[in-house]
């Protein structure tokens, strides 16, 4: 069965620093990546995705992630945290023939000033 | 721009009653997904349309929920007989119809359901 994994429900950084959120999959076909974030009160909001092609995804605000099938990771990276960032980040996979998302339990990104 | 609007944002009613929330997706988007998210944990899946047609069902949409989507436009999911194990929070969302499954998929701000 095809799952989502995310280590680490609550994570604090500091302002300006590095923001690593992780993501693993399990898969026995080609997954679809997706990184959404979720503000108090709102609803998803996506990120970033990943289908074919660069393994390097860029997103919005800053964000990046990269596709490493040999770990089955996709996890997601920011330079410099922003007080802005301060939110829940699901990450989700789908597969060709389906739909539907599965998405891992979230993380919350705390960041301290 | 008008995004995935639901209704009502919230709420509350005592268990064994019926409820009904409403999605009206992005007007040019064929397809419409429902998902339940409880706290703590991530949305997970509860069925999915392609106009009007409901095309897949998870195993989580017991006997007493059913979802319809009458005219292709926007959609409904009824719950009876409530229980508190149904408190969460619904989430609707939308994609178009062209593409593959990696189209993203555009989400209304749910609606949070509290069965007392």
């Amino acid at each position: 069965a095809q799952s989502v994994t995310q280590l680490g429900s609550h994570v604090s950084v500091s302002e300006g620093a590095l923001v690593l959120l992780r993501c693993n999959y399990s898969s026995s076909v080609p997954p679809y990546l997706f990184w959404y974030v979720q503000y108090p009160n709102q609803g998803l909001q996506l990120l970033l995705k990943y289908t074919t092609g660069a393994t390097l995804v860029k997103g919005i605000n800053g964000f990046e992630a990269e596709f490493k099938k040999s770990e089955t990771s996709f996890h997601l990276t920011k330079p410099s945290a922003h007080m802005s960032d301060a939110a829940e980040y699901f990450c989700a996979v789908t597969y060709s023939g389906t739909y539907k998302y599965i998405f891992g339990t979230g993380t919350r990104l705390k960041v301290l000033a | 721009d008008t995004g995935v609007s639901q209704d009502p944002r919230h709420k509350i009613t005592k268990r064994g009653q019926n409820v009904t929330f409403r999605c009206d997706p992005i007007s040019e988007h064929n397809r419409l997904y429902w998902y339940r998210q409880t706290l703590g944990q991530g949305p997970e899946f509860l069925t999915y349309f392609q106009n009007e047609a409901q095309l897949e069902k998870s195993r989580l949409l017991s006997d007493r929920f059913s979802a319809e989507r009458p005219k292709g436009s926007f959609s409904t999911l009824e719950i009876q007989r409530t229980e508190q194990g149904d408190s969460a929070m619904y989430l609707c969302a939308s994609s178009p119809t062209i593409g593959a499954p990696d189209n993203e998929q555009f989400f209304g701000p749910g609606t949070r359901l509290t069965v007392l």
